[in-house]
């Protein structure tokens, strides 16, 4: 168990909808990494948070977007969602910024019908 | 801008045979290098690391991986495969020293164990 929490585990839901995906990082750490695993793709970094505020941005599209909260908690919001978005999110946690290793949370299995 | 390659997709072992998974990691500026697992339906779990210092890294499982930065290279080996080390294993790779280490993964590569 790396301690990062995502919730919720599986969501299916239908082309066009919104969906928002939950992460809770490790007790103590202050930056959160967005991840998606497509069959596509492979694994692909979408966005960092540290400290409430956007610190880096990758592959994310524009019908994404995320944030974290004061409590250090990190939500990504998905909309008009298309059949290419099913995937794996997955959410890490590193310490701060001086520190390089992150702890990824379970993951969270999109599919979109 | 950073790459990761990885030979072979899939790779199939015997039960105490040597393990080899190659990684090729391209980067502009010095790297820092990771070996993850994922075992099915789960996350990723750091396998080991190599930021400074010495280029043969240990980590845990058994497993080690050696940096060599004229082969760009940072391939992952294992004497003796065990039933249980059956999963993916990405490599990724890291900017030094920019302040957001977003991971660059390769493909991945499955390996299995052949009993």
């Amino acid at each position: 168990d790396s301690g990062v929490t995502q919730t919720p585990k599986h969501l299916i839901t239908a082309t066009g909808q919104r969906v928002t995906l939950r992460c809770s990082p490790r007790s103590g750490d202050l930056s959160v990494y967005w991840y998606q695993q497509s069959l596509d793709q492979g694994l692909q970094f979408l966005i960092q948070y540290y400290n409430g505020e956007e610190r880096a941005k990758g592959n994310i599209l524009e019908r994404f977007s995320a944030q974290q909260f004061p409590d250090l908690h990190s939500e990504l919001n998905l909309s008009s969602l298309e059949l290419g978005d099913s995937a794996l999110y997955f959410c890490a946690s590193s310490v701060d910024l001086s520190y390089n290793e992150q702890f990824f949370g379970p993951g969270t299995r999109l599919t979109v019908l | 801008a950073q790459s990761v390659t990885q030979l072979g997709s899939h790779v199939s072992v015997s039960e105490g045979a040597l393990v080899l998974l190659r990684c090729n990691y391209s980067s502009s500026v010095p790297p820092y290098l990771f070996w993850y697992v994922q075992y099915p339906n789960q996350g990723l779990q750091l396998l080991l690391k190599y930021t400074t210092g010495a280029t043969l890294v240990k980590g845990i499982n058994g497993f080690e991986a050696e940096f060599k930065k004229s082969e760009t290279s940072f391939h992952l080996t294992k004497p003796s495969a065990h039933m249980s080390d059956a999963a993916e294993y990405f490599c990724a790779v890291t900017p030094w020293g920019a302040g957001s280490y977003q991971l660059t993964f390769g493909k991945g590569t499955k390996l299995s164990v052949i009993p």
